[in-house]
């Protein structure tokens, strides 16, 4: 069964288009995150959900918006793509207490032409 | 603001030797400290985790310690295998973070057979 799951699993568009990733997580969890992988594998934060509320949004273009249908679901979608987009996009949940793992989605590289 | 150092960057062992990479947190509120590990093509996964109450913990061959004073925590592989090679990360969060887990740069980890 997988925990988190995020599609697509590899996601190539030309510049100015707007595309969307999706997450969810069975895990039943509180907390769900967005995350960005450069290519130098720097892990830096973008969004965190709290029971769908917007916890941390992190220095982000506004091209980037987040949207989380319900506890269970942390969609991404990015306007106007720019080829300083292209990385490796994670997806992640945690529980309730600040102390806990947050559990990986196995990424969605983009890649911007 | 919050950051997390981590050293060294790349580091290549033998098989059956020991691999330490250590970091360093700026925020003396950090009070959890995971550690994750990143295989090729797949998200980072946690394999242990230490909390600010605890000096070490120890998991069949990965220990970690941590001095709160100074404001260091420590992973340990001992007797390393070929499967050991990936990317490994430091990470702190702390209570009043809002969830918010700050990474280390990350260790690439090659253990050569």
């Amino acid at each position: 069964d997988t925990a988190v799951s995020q599609t697509p699993k590899y996601l190539v568009t030309q510049m100015g288009n707007d595309k969307s990733i999706k997450c969810e997580q069975n895990l039943g969890h509180d907390t769900m995150y967005w995350y960005k992988q450069d290519s130098k594998k720097f892990l830096k934060i973008m969004f965190s959900y709290n029971n769908k509320e917007l916890i941390i949004n992190e220095t982000v273009p506004n091209r980037f918006s987040p949207k989380s249908p319900d506890k269970a679901h942390l969609n991404l979608h990015i306007n106007s793509l720019e080829l300083g987009d292209s990385a490796v996009y994670f997806c992640a949940s945690s529980g309730r207490d600040f102390n806990t793992e947050a559990f990986f989605g196995q990424g969605t590289r983009l890649t911007v032409v | 603001g919050e950051n997390v150092e981590q050293h060294p960057s790349t580091l290549s062992v033998q098989e059956g030797d020991s691999a330490v990479i250590k970091c360093t947190y700026s925020d003396s509120a950090s009070n959890y400290f995971p550690w994750y590990k990143q295989e090729l093509g797949k998200g980072p996964q946690l394999i242990i985790d230490i909390r600010s109450n605890v000096g070490e913990k120890k998991d069949q061959r990965i220990a970690v310690t941590l001095n709160k004073t100074a404001k260091h925590f420590s992973l340990h592989i001992t007797e390393t295998q070929p499967e050991d090679s990936a990317v490994y990360f430091c990470a702190a969060r702390k209570e009043t973070g809002g969830f918010k887990t700050i990474f280390g740069a990350g260790t690439r980890l090659f253990v050569k057979a």
